[in-house]
């Protein structure tokens, strides 16, 4: 089983819909959790960034931890063609730099 | 945000040359650096800890006479593929940690013919 767990899409939406970008993972001692969106042939950029349980909002973005279900999400309002990109989740724990990352959904939004 | 700078953003070669990657934090410095490596619709994959006046640390796997690394000061870190062959050809990606975010460079496409 991989520590982190994402649907790779592709998940396809129309313009104006509300998206919800998923990641599950099963080490309990994940800490930190980051929403990173990935344009085609450019590095991650750093959308969200939670560590603790709840919802965090950031304009048309709200990322949620659900630390007992080991679950997390990205929901996006209004999306827009520009938000069509790869969204990856990340996660790590106090003890490590390094971060865990999902594979990556590929969200579509048409006109 | 935190600014990290990677260059060039695209190289070609020849087999059996030597690519160098390099890898900036324009306004902050940063002790550990990481080398992630991209294959078409994958996610990234950490090929080895950069750590400023120290050897670099790798992940299982990943050859350290390929994929030489030189942290030489706080703000830079090269990458260089050695001996490059076509199965090297991917994208590499640096990122500098801040405390508890990491940022991303913009990537280096390699493709080695």
């Amino acid at each position: 089983q991989k520590e982190v767990e994402q649907d790779p899409g592709p998940l396809s939406v129309p313009e104006g819909a509300i998206v919800s970008l998923n990641c599950t993972y099963s080490n309990s001692a994940f800490q930190y959790f980051m929403w990173y969106r990935q344009y085609s042939r450019k590095g991650p950029e750093l959308l969200m960034y939670t560590y603790s349980s709840g919802n965090k909002e950031d304009g048309r973005f709200t990322a949620q931890v659900d630390k007992s279900s080991k679950y997390i999400s990205l929901f996006i309002r209004d999306s827009q063609p520009s938000d069509s990109a790869t969204y990856l989740c990340a996660m790590s724990d106090f003890n490590t730099d390094k971060l865990i990352f999902g594979t990556g959904t590929r969200l579509q939004v048409f006109p | 945000g935190a600014v990290v700078s990677q260059h060039p953003s695209w190289v070609i070669c020849k087999s059996g040359t030597s690519v160098k990657i390099e890898c900036r934090s324009l306004d902050f410095q940063a002790t550990t650096m990481f080398w992630y490596r991209q294959f078409p619709k994958q996610s990234l994959m950490l090929m080895a800890t950069s750590n400023e006046g120290s050897k670099a640390t790798y992940e299982q796997g990943v050859e350290k006479d390929k994929f030489l690394i030189n942290h030489a000061s706080l703000t830079l870190s090269t990458l260089t593929v050695t001996s490059a062959h076509p199965e090297d050809s991917s994208f590499y990606i640096c990122s500098a940690r801040l405390p508890e975010k990491l940022f991303f460079g913009s990537g280096t496409q390699l493709s080695v013919l």
